[in-house]
């Protein structure tokens, strides 16, 4: 199993420019999540996914949009790129957080990162 | 509210023993996560709390204690490789789900 995948590893954007951070995973998993890490931050949820059709906004979810319309794939589009949305974005997925979950379906698993910068 | 403090740095010597600790506020707790990152790379799982006591798994034990809101991740036989960041998140009960909510981590540095 390739775990979770996003691409691009790095991107520079233009002030005001768009783009998606593509995000898929291979492991039947029902809940995904977009996190941003900034240095000395920790990670921040910027939306999140409890399946195919339901997203719902994180801590900071201000200039990003997501969909979910499969379980496969949570792209995360950026619209009108700014310079506080420098960051490394970590897509993860967990199979549930829901009530009753055992251990194992609680561990997330992030992606390896993509790092934007935009300029 | 929900908080999570953990020491920013420290460090340790190869081959020595050293423990991270970690302390939550919160309500619905639900488990504790730690998690590994090294430099320019994704976390990854390292182990998982949800009652009170020990869990050994090789090098690195993690310790709960849910009364006190506390807990700490040991790591023995400290390896180079070891020098990393270590993130607590603890799950809490919201409504019909479940959150979870990230240290900002504990930076190691693994000296010769």
């Amino acid at each position: 199993n390739a775990g979770v995948t996003q691409t691009p590893k790095f991107r520079i954007l233009k002030i005001g420019q768009s783009m998606t951070l593509q995000c898929t995973q291979d492991m039947n998993h029902n809940y995904m999540y977009w996190y941003r890490q900034d240095p000395g931050m920790g990670l921040k949820l910027i939306y999140y996914s409890v399946g195919a059709g339901i997203t719902d906004k994180g801590e900071v979810p201000n200039g990003y949009n997501v969909s979910r319309s499969t379980t496969e794939d949570f792209p995360l589009r950026l619209e009108l790129a700014a310079p506080s949305q420098t960051s490394v974005y970590f897509c993860a997925s967990s199979y549930s957080m829901g009530p009753g979950t055992g251990y194992s379906g609680n561990t997330i698993y992030f992606g390896e990162g993509s790092w934007l910068t935009v300029v | 509210g929900q908080n999570i403090d953990q020491p920013t740095e420290m460090t340790a010597t190869e081959g020595a023993i050293v423990q991270i600790n970690c302390t939550y506020q919160t309500s619905g707790f639900n488990g504790l996560f730690w998690y590994q990152q090294h430099a320019g790379e994704a976390p990854t799982f390292l182990s998982y709390n949800v009652l009170d006591g020990l869990e050994e798994k090789g090098r690195f034990s993690s310790f709960l204690s849910r009364s006190k809101g506390y807990s700490y991740l040991l790591l023995k036989e400290l390896q180079m490789k070891d020098s990393a960041s270590y993130l607590c998140a603890v799950q809490y009960n919201a409504g019909n789900n479940r959150k979870l909510i990230w240290g900002l981590g504990t930076s190691l540095a693994v000296n010769p």
